[in-house]
């Protein structure tokens, strides 16, 4: 069974803060996505990594692969309350699954 | 452009009771479907998904079941509810079999 473990599973900072959450796996993925969901909402893709080391930044998040594709994180620089939500990373083989999540709350 | 509607946005039923949850895509032809379900807080567990028409993957068993009766439809049921099926419920689509687009979402609650 592949399993996407992310940690940590709660995290509450102040605005201001960095803060980095991490998506392991002992699977070998072709990709990983990572998504953000409000409360009561559907997620919401945010970004796609699909080379080994590669690194992408969306504006103060930045979302790096690992170079043996089992793992990726996203680092928020400057945490803002607007950043508050869930925060999934998803990975595919023949079937969509996603990680355990990380519930972040940035408190202004 | 792709859209994904998902109806109800919220359900209370009785323990027993039948379950139909339906989600229609627009925009895209033959796209994998999925079904999940999310509790409070957590990650997303895949109860099913389809890559056509009247072709379903189960992943976990249970007293759910899904049905694509058109390339655009995915259904959700139940014949007999239980507690422990009170969820919130995904559907999710797929062109690439890698970036899903996900619907808004049923909080269903058994009573």
């Amino acid at each position: 069974t592949q399993l996407l473990e992310q940690s940590p599973q709660f995290l509450s900072i102040q605005e201001g803060e960095n803060l980095t959450v991490y998506c392991n796996s002992s699977s070998v993925f072709s990709s990983l996505q990572w998504y953000r969901q409000e409360p009561g909402e559907g997620p919401v893709l945010l970004v796609t990594v699909v080379t080994g080391g590669e690194v992408k930044k969306l504006k103060r998040l930045t979302f790096q692969f690992g170079d043996a594709r089992k793992d990726s994180s996203l680092h928020i620089t400057a945490a803002q309350p607007g950043d508050t939500g869930l925060y999934l990373c998803g990975g595919a083989t023949n079937k969509l699954i996603f990680g355990t999540g990380t519930l972040l709350a940035v408190q202004p | 452009s792709q859209t994904i509607h998902q109806w109800p946005a919220t359900l209370v039923q009785p323990v027993g009771s039948p379950l139909s949850l339906e989600c229609t895509v627009e925009g895209t032809s033959n796209p994998n479907l999925y079904w999940y379900r999310q509790a409070a807080g957590r990650g997303l567990q895949l109860l099913f998904y389809s890559v056509g028409i009247g072709q379903i993957s189960s992943e976990v068993p249970q007293n759910l079941s899904a049905s694509r009766p058109q390339d655009r439809q995915f259904i959700l049921s139940s014949k007999k509810l239980l507690l422990s099926d009170s969820g919130f419920y995904l559907c999710a689509w797929s062109t690439t079999g890698t970036e899903a687009f996900f619907g808004q979402g049923t909080r269903l609650t058994v009573v």
